[in-house]
């Protein structure tokens, strides 16, 4: 079946550091894919989407782009802030479905 | 509603008592899921509803786990028998059209612990 794998957190980085957090997927066809963000507290909030393979999703200084040779989604942020830190998932979604099958999230903390 | 509304934010159940979580969507959306988030996890899918019609429920854990959307809109799911390997957060989520193709719009969850 589908399934999603991110890089293991937690990560801390200091303020302007560069942003990297891993996503690869398992999956049939060409699936949509998608960053969700979760602040403490919070429901689950769509950062950004890509639906089909060379798409670059981009949200809020965010950006990933949907490699299908790679079978990747990669988060990048050129600039992270304090205000960033939160929980990442990485997701992805066949046409044919509706269900969302997530990646097991990565704690972010930005330290001033 | 502005958003998705979820209650109670916090139950705790002993072992054995039955539970009843509910999900307020936002006005309007066709489409709700119920996923089960466990500590330290990523969501997992239990169930779909297109208005009141159950049109997946693949992801439900066991027979205790019960999902109904009577008139298309509130919903509620209620695990029967708690057992303690149910504690996670339950999330809803909505969508404006049928199979969640557009955005999906998350509540912040029902935080269930079974002692």
């Amino acid at each position: 079946g589908d399934s999603v794998t991110q890089m293991e957190g937690p990560v801390t980085l200091s303020e302007e550091a560069f942003l990297t957090i891993n996503c690869t997927y398992t999956a049939t066809g060409y699936p949509s894919l998608f960053w969700y963000v979760q602040y403490p507290g919070e429901g689950l909030q769509l950062l950004l989407k890509a639906t089909k393979a060379d798409d670059k999703g981009s949200n809020k200084g965010f950006e990933a782009t949907y490699r299908k040779e790679t079978t990747s989604f990669h988060l990048e942020k050129g600039s992270v802030q304090v205000s960033d830190s939160a929980v990442y998932f990485c997701a992805l979604r066949q046409t044919s479905g509706s269900r969302l099958t997530f990646g097991e999230g990565t704690q972010l903390t930005v330290n001033p | 509603g502005a958003g998705v509304s979820q209650s109670p934010r916090y139950k705790v159940a002993k072992r054995g008592q039955d539970v009843a979580l509910r999900c307020d969507p936002i006005s309007g959306h066709v489409s709700l899921f119920w996923y089960q988030q466990a500590l330290g996890q990523g969501p997992e899918f239990l169930t779909y509803f297109q208005n009141e019609a159950q049109l997946d429920k693949s992801g439900l854990p066991s027979d205790r786990f019960f999902a109904e959307r009577p008139e298309g809109s509130v919903s509620t799911l209620k695990i029967q028998r708690t057992q303690q390997e149910d504690s996670a957060v339950y999330l809803c989520a909505s969508s404006l059209t049928r199979s969640g193709a557009n955005v999906l719009t998350f509540g912040a969850g029902s935080r269930l612990t079974v002692l």
